[in-house]
Parts: C-alpha cells; sequence; structure tokens
C-alpha cells in the first residue's frame, strides 16, 4: 500500500493564481482531512470529508474548496493565491472517525508571492 | 486561548536521558493523539488513548481524563528520537485541535 501520497511536493504560486493539491488514498478509508501547518502553530483543519461526496468546513476554510468525487481522492484547490496561504499543507485519513489513527501524506510546501 | 496546551516548547537532552513532554487540552475528550513529525517533515501516529496508559518500546503515554492532562515519556533517549511532538484531541464533529508541538533534540 501507498499509503496516503500528495503532488506536488513543492510549489511556489504568484498572488492571485490557482492550483489543485492531489491527495490520494489506498486504504479505502471513509474520513480524509486537509491541514495546514504554519510555522510555531499547530496543524489546523481546513476541510474534512467522511465519505464520497460528502464534505465540510473545518476551522480555516476560507480561500480554499474541496470535492470527493470518489473515496481515493480528496483535492484541495485555492482558486486565488493570497501571501497568507503560504504554509505547508498534510492531506490525512482515518478509517472509521477522528477517534482512529490518522495516516498523514508526505506534505506539500506551498509559497505565494 | 488555544485549546491544547503543550510544554516544553523546546527541550534538549543527552543521549540516555529520561524525556517528559506534557500536554493540556481545555476541552472534553475521550482520546487522545500524540504524533511524530520528523524532521523531514512527515508526521506519524505514535499513539492514541482515552485512559490509562500505553507503552510502545521506548515510549509511554499516559492519560490523566478528569485533570485533562496527558505526558509523553521517552525511556534512554536517542538521537534519532529527535523530532517534533504532538499532541492533538478530537473538537467538536469531526475536527481535530493541535498543539504547537515540541521540538526534542536529543545530542550524543
Amino acid at each position: 500500500n501507498a499509503g496516503v501520497t500528495q503532488t506536488p511536493k513543492f510549489r511556489i504560486l504568484k498572488i492571485g493564481q490557482s492550483m489543485t493539491l492531489q491527495c490520494a488514498q489506498d486504504m479505502n478509508h471513509n474520513y480524509m482531512y486537509w491541514y495546514r501547518q504554519d510555522p510555531g502553530m499547530g496543524l489546523k483543519l481546513i476541510y474534512y470529508s467522511v465519505g464520497a461526496g460528502i464534505t465540510d468546513k473545518g476551522e480555516v476554510p476560507n480561500g480554499y474548496n474541496v470535492s470527493r468525487s470518489t473515496t481515493e481522492d480528496f483535492p484541495l484547490r485555492l482558486e486565488l493565491a493570497a501571501p497568507s496561504q503560504t504554509s505547508v499543507y498534510f492531506c490525512a485519513s482515518t478509517g472509521v472517525s477522528d477517534y482512529n489513527e490518522q495516516f498523514f501524506g508526505p506534505g506539500t510546501r506551498l509559497t505565494v508571492l | 486561548k488555544n485549546e491544547v496546551e503543550q510544554s516544553p516548547q523546546n527541550l534538549t537532552a543527552q543521549e540516555g536521558e529520561f524525556i517528559t513532554i506534557n500536554c493540556s487540552y481545555s476541552v472534553g475528550i475521550s482520546a487522545l493523539h500524540w504524533l511524530q513529525q520528523h524532521p523531514g517533515g512527515g508526521i506519524v501516529s505514535l499513539f492514541m488513548l482515552s485512559s490509562g496508559k500505553k507503552k510502545h518500546g521506548r515510549l509511554i503515554a499516559t492519560i490523566n481524563i478528569q485533570e485533562k492532562h496527558s505526558s509523553l515519556h521517552i525511556t534512554a533517549s536517542h538521537p534519532r528520537d529527535s523530532a517534533v511532538y504532538i499532541c492533538a484531541v478530537p473538537f467538536g464533529n469531526n475536527d481535530m485541535r493541535f498543539g504547537a508541538g515540541t521540538r526534542l533534540t536529543v545530542k550524543p
């Protein structure tokens, strides 16, 4: 099993550009999450999904959108990149609920200039 | 105020020392997670516990639900234990709140 995979690993965007961060898992997990990690701060939840076709906002959703058309994939879309979105983004998944072990992807380091 | 507070922020130890990292939280929970973030950035789950104590190798995690406090202990620390250790608690409906992490450096 590849576990949770994320692409790209690194990306530099200009202000106003758009991009999609890809996340996929091959563990047949229902729950998937997107987090951002800023220097010196804890991870913060952006969006989550409890299954295909179901998504909901987390603590910091502004400026992002998600979709979940399949169990495996959970892409995160930035429509108009802003410097405040410079961060490391982690995707994670878990089998049943957030009371079970979360499996994390390797992260995407995004810089918006 | 953060829902999850960790201490210390930074910790430097000599190889072989006993390490303790603390986590306090302000919300009522039924479980708590300890995570390890490697220097390269990858995050792995170490423990999920809802009461008492769990042990995995040289790592021991304890939790006191009444006092809203958990500790992560590392016995006979080794330079390869150098990492950021993060505690996290479920919050509301499918949300998770994370501490800022404790950066541990173990010197040979």
